[in-house]
């Protein structure tokens, strides 16, 4: 019973670049979380998603990021020309129900140089 | 808007002692859930322990126990028996719906 899973576990990009992060929730769970957590801070959350539905942005930037979560495959957060303070650890939980505890993923670190 | 805070940005604890974390909230909820996650050095967010709102017993996982003041908004953390590898950044946590809203985060350091 594979926990929720992500990938890559750490990414390095260059200023301007583009990151995409993936996540693969637990069986069974249609309900996806981004959370953002900086250095020496707790996890702050981003955006809240539903198989093609987004259902919560209201911790997203407004611009740059952006997510998915298609009816065939993982969600995606996707960070278009990423800047110095994009530089954070990135993590993905899933839930069965939308209103339990969440189950998270080992996180994606992200450094832009 | 939700808000938690966690008062202790680090506590410290010799082996096989007793600890308390301590945490408060803020909500307009009136159903709601909270949690306790543990965070190693290895970054993973491990869910320690959860209480539901509308339940009055305070929650219980082996060494770990809260005690839940609804009325008082408080959910402190209490960890029996000590040991080496509970030593982790702790952090609490409220859900009320579609976000889990958490605390600063509390640094346990456990001591031989």
């Amino acid at each position: 019973n594979a926990g929720v899973m992500q990938n890559p576990r750490h990414l390095v990009r260059r200023r301007g670049q583009e990151a995409r992060l993936r996540c693969s929730p637990m069986k069974g769970h249609s309900h996806v979380y981004w959370y953002r957590q900086l250095p020496e801070e707790g996890l702050k959350f981003m955006v809240y998603l539903q198989k093609e539905n987004i259902i919560d942005e209201s911790g997203m930037p407004k611009e740059r990021f952006s997510a998915e979560f298609p009816k065939e495959g993982p969600s995606i957060l996707r960070i278009q020309q990423v800047v110095r303070g994009d530089s954070a650890a990135y993590f993905c939980a899933s839930s069965p129900t939308g209103y339990n505890e969440q189950f998270f993923g080992p996180g994606t670190r992200l450094t832009v140089l | 808007a939700q808000t938690v805070t966690q008062s202790q940005p680090e506590m410290s604890v010799q082996e096989a002692e007793t600890v308390t974390l301590s945490c408060t909230y803020d909500t307009s909820e009136s159903d709601y859930y909270l949690f306790w996650y543990k965070q190693p050095p290895s970054r993973q967010m491990i869910l320690v322990i959860r209480q539901e709102a509308y339940k009055q017993q305070n929650a219980t996982e082996n060494r770990f126990s809260v005690n839940f003041q609804k009325a008082a908004k408080s959910f402190s953390l209490k960890i029996s028996d000590s040991q080496l590898g509970d030593a982790a950044m702790y952090f609490c946590a409220h859900n009320a719906g579609n976000m889990l809203t958490f605390g600063g985060g509390t640094r346990l350091m456990v001591k031989p």
